[in-house]
């Protein structure tokens, strides 16, 4: 199975900084790299799928970059409604495999 | 709209099963896929398996295979996920999402509202 993993586990922020998320597979995956935000109690929402291309609806500020084995989402400039819980998804191949997931809350 | 609506609540005692439903409406079922994710409270998301609802073909994670069946209604445009052999650490949020399957970038776009199941004696 190729495992994901994230940094960091977690991280504080403000209001209009400018945050990265990072995804490592532990082999590579093309760009078949999706994230996802997930707020307590709610159900996740895709952001990025493709590593790079916006989910429809999805605010610009938030970004994706990578190819092979690396791969980054940032939101460029952090909103109050943006505290939560990100993954990254491999689909590659079988298993998908979610990462273990970033928490961003309030500093 | 695209929309997946899952069944309600469930409490099951250790060692019985659970049938969880999702059924889609706003696109064509059978052109796509449905993978079940689930969510153990303060955990993260862990895939369970993917159906095609074309073929019915499946694919269920190791870690669940023998215990773990799905399969599709495509009369009622509905997929079902049912679990048996129930353990306390089945206890989770279940989640339906629209998957056209690995390695396309329609994976994941949709999901279901989720289906709490607990499983306590």
């Amino acid at each position: 199975d190729i495992q994901m993993t994230q940094s960091p586990s977690a991280m504080s922020a403000s209001v209009g900084d400018r945050v990265t998320i990072t995804c490592r597979a532990s082999q590579g995956i093309s760009n078949y790299l999706a994230w996802f935000q997930q707020k307590p109690g709610k159900v996740p929402k895709r952001l990025i799928y493709a590593s790079s291309s916006l989910q429809s609806g999805v605010p610009s500020r938030f970004s994706g970059s990578g190819s092979g084995t690396e791969f980054t989402l940032t939101i460029s400039s952090l909103q109050p409604e943006d505290f939560a819980t990100y993954y990254c998804l491999q689909h590659n191949s079988y298993p998908p495999t979610f990462g273990p997931g970033t928490k961003v809350d309030i500093k | 709209q695209v929309q997946l609506v899952q069944s309600g609540a469930e409490v099951k005692k250790p060692g019985a099963s659970v049938k969880v439903s999702c059924k889609a409406s706003g696109y064509t079922f059978t052109s796509y896929g449905i993978s079940w994710v689930r969510q153990a409270p303060g955990q993260g998301l862990e895939w369970m398996g993917w159906i095609s609802a074309y073929n019915g073909n499946t694919n269920y994670a190791q870690k669940l295979q023998g215990r773990v069946t799905m399969t599709t209604d495509t009369s009622t445009s509905t997929a079902y996920m049912e679990l048996r052999s129930l353990r306390s650490d089945d206890t989770a949020v279940y989640y339906c999402a629209r998957d056209m399957g690995s390695g396309s970038y329609g994976a994941f776009d949709i999901w279901g509202q989720g289906t709490m199941v607990t499983v306590s004696s």
